[in-house]
């Protein structure tokens, strides 16, 4: 299996620029996960989904951050508009029910700066 | 709620020294624990898990023993190498509550000198 595949690896854009990030997950895989990693706050779980519908989002900083999946093979995240407190790794992941020790793999990450 | 918290770092060591990393849990009931490995532009990588109380995670060298009692889950490695210079995260996947996530610890960065 090719792994969990994000695009774009890299993004630089400017502020007030719409921003969007892909996912397709493994195959077979019903939960998927968006995390942002940053220097001061780490790893954080920004919204996961389970057979494509939104189970928490509690994680999503504010109105401008927006998930969606519309089928099993594809999620976005998308960032409208872009600021520069934006800039941050973004990490999708899926699994299976994590619960039962399944792991969770995640892709390498879309390296987002907003200038 | 569930919770996990590790040794703050960075962690720097010479070559072949021992390591541990500590990392201790809240849960409710019987989490499983995990360890996870970032290295440098990398995303995380599943290093060892351990689903049950006594279980011994391992793998490369690593091993971490899920410690019901104590509630920890210590990384360690007898001897390392300066490509296991990373930044290391414990992790609990919760069969209680949110069952569909890991909570993280805040990681751990090594830093192996030759």
């Amino acid at each position: 299996d090719a792994g969990v595949i994000q695009s774009p690896r890299h993004e630089v854009t400017e502020m007030g620029q719409e921003v969007t990030l892909r996912c397709k997950p493994i195959s077979g895989h019903d939960y998927l996960f968006w995390y942002r990693q940053t220097m001061m706050r780490g790893l954080e779980l920004l919204i996961y989904f389970n057979n494509n519908v939104p189970i928490d989002d509690s994680g999503m900083p504010e109105d401008r951050f927006s998930a969606k999946m519309p089928n099993a093979s594809f999620s976005t995240l998308k960032i409208q508009p872009s600021e520069p407190r934006d800039s941050a790794v973004y990490f999708c992941a899926t699994s299976l029910l994590p619960s039962s020790g399944n792991t969770i793999y995640f892709g390498e990450g879309s390296w987002l700066t907003v200038v | 709620g569930d919770s996990v918290t590790q040794m703050e770092g960075p962690v720097t060591l010479s070559e072949e020294a021992f390591l541990t990393i500590n990392c201790t849990y809240t849960a409710t009931g019987y989490p499983s624990l995990f360890w996870y490995v970032q290295y440098p532009g990398e995303g995380l990588q599943l290093l060892l898990k351990a689903t049950k109380a006594d279980d011994k995670g391992s793998n490369k060298g690593f091993e971490a023993t899920y410690r019901k009692e104590t509630t920890s889950f210590h990384l360690e490695k007898g001897s390392v190498q300066v490509s296991d210079s990373a930044v290391y995260f414990c992790a609990l996947s919760s069969r209680g509550g949110s069952q569909g996530n890991l909570i993280f610890g805040k990681g751990t960065k090594l830093s192996v000198k030759p």
